[in-house]
């Protein structure tokens, strides 16, 4: 069965620190993986995404890495900010064998909150 | 702008009702995606569809039901809401492609009293 993990479930950080989320996966065969942030009351927005043959994706202060052998990504803030207190969701993609798209597989996110 | 719209924004009703939300999107999108998001829970796809007249089932569809008459819209329906449907519904759509990234709507806040 395909699997996302992700953790810790919540973390608190002081504004300008750095902070990082990891995700864990078994989803095969595996097409992609996207980090989505979710803001309260919001509906997720793409970050960034990752093919298997990428090690690492920045955007802006946001940069994401994968290891496709051992199945895990991250994503590290860096300088947080409070406009970063939100929900980051991993989503992993597989191929199916039908013409139109994936099937994802989300997994249950990070909560972030940025103190200052 | 082109954009995703969901409506109403928050819905109350009672048990056993017919309930639909609404899902409007201007990209001219093929996929659309219904999903629920609850606590302590990722999100959930509910029904998904490829085109006008293409409708499927995702790992929770019970209960529920959609239909795609035109390439803008997803209403998805309760046929007779349970309190165990009380949940945030997103709606979201994405172009026909390898590298599929969803938009996702604001969300529907329900709750099945």
């Amino acid at each position: 069965k395909n699997q996302v993990e992700q953790s810790p479930q919540s973390l608190i950080i002081l504004e300008g620190k750095n902070c990082t989320l990891q995700c864990n996966y078994t989803v095969s065969p595996f097409s992609n993986l996207r980090w989505y942030k979710q803001d309260t009351g919001r509906g997720p927005v793409s970050l960034t995404i990752m093919t298997f043959s990428e090690n690492t994706k920045s955007n802006g202060r946001y940069t994401a890495t994968l290891d496709a052998d051992t199945k895990q990504s991250s994503l590290h803030i860096t300088a947080s900010q409070l406009s970063d207190s939100a929900s980051y969701i991993c989503v992993v993609s597989a191929v199916v064998i039908k013409a139109a798209g994936n099937k994802l597989t989300f997994g249950g996110g990070t909560r972030v909150l940025v103190k200052p | 702008d082109a954009e995703i719209t969901q409506s109403p924004r928050h819905k109350i009703t009672e048990t056993g009702r017919q309930v639909t939300l609404a899902c409007h999107q201007t990209w001219n999108h093929n996929n659309m995606f219904w999903y629920r998001q609850d606590l302590g829970h990722g999100l959930r796809l509910i029904h998904y569809s490829y085109g006008v007249q293409d409708t499927n089932k995702g790992e929770v569809s019970d209960g529920y039901s959609v239909s795609r008459s035109n390439t803008e819209d997803l209403p998805l329906t309760l046929e007779s809401a349970a309190s165990s449907q009380t949940s945030v519904y997103f709606c979201a759509s994405s172009d026909k492609g390898r590298e599929e990234t969803q938009y996702f709507g604001p969300g529907t806040r329900l709750l099945v009293l």
